[in-house]
């Protein structure tokens, strides 16, 4: 069963970048793509991006394009996420979501690692 | 752009139906997903392409859909069922790909 583990929580300054890892146990990365997916406090899920590593490309949302960078290091499967010159809105827990790259859906989520960005 | 619209709160006794609807825009000729998250953890796949269940998901939960409008139903209602619910869609002319309900929680009285 492929797990995915997250790195820990984070605490960032405004203006500044953070990176979320994401390695698959159990698994590899190729036929599958890996999205991001963050939820603030209180709200609901925002997916964010995407990547396919079989293809080396990734997709970003259009209001995180230019702020955000995924990425794949297929030698150990790991999947990241940066984000950059962050905000407070910007705090929020962050999930990274596996699913094939033939279906639409998420079969598997990370635990979610939290990033606070407060000066 | 999808906007796929839940209402905020459903509130059901055990053991009785709660539905759920997902109403958007062009949904009907779109797959859609159910994820339910209990707070604290991730969210869970529970019901795929209208009414497919992942193994291990209770036949309680099942998916249907008309026109624009998909619906979540959970049987026999449990307390550990108690969680939000999300309906998710791809939908590549959005700004978003893949595009989230505004989510449903849950309460079993």
């Amino acid at each position: 069963q492929v797990q995915l583990v997250q790195s820990g929580a984070e605490v960032t300054k405004p203006g500044s970048s953070v990176k979320v890892s994401c390695k698959a146990s159990g698994g590899t990365l190729r036929s599958y793509t890996f999205s991001w997916v963050r939820q603030a406090p209180g709200h609901g899920l925002e997916w964010m991006g995407r990547i396919i590593p079989i293809f080396d490309a990734a997709n970003y949302a259009q209001n995180f394009q230019g702020r955000v960078t995924i990425s794949a290091d297929e030698s150990t499967n790991t999947v990241y996420m940066e984000l950059t010159s962050l905000r407070s809105e910007d705090t929020a827990v962050y999930y990274c979501a596996r699913g094939l790259v033939t279906t639409s859906r998420f079969d598997n989520w990370g635990q979610g690692t939290l990033v606070t960005v407060s000066s | 752009s999808s906007v796929l619209t839940q209402p905020p709160s459903v509130s059901v006794a055990p053991g009785q139906t709660a539905r759920i609807p997902c109403g958007g825009n062009k949904i009907g000729d779109k797959s859609v997903h159910w994820y339910q998250q209990k707070p604290g953890q991730a969210p869970v796949l529970v019901v795929y392409d209208e009414n497919d269940r992942p193994s291990g998901i209770p036949e309680r939960f099942s998916g249907s859909k008309s026109g624009n409008t998909a619906t979540l139903t959970i049987g026999r209602v449990e307390v550990g069922d108690e969680a939000d619910y999300y309906c998710q869609v791809w939908d590549t002319s959005s700004e978003h790909f893949y595009v989230f309900g505004t989510g449903t929680t849950v309460t079993v009285l």
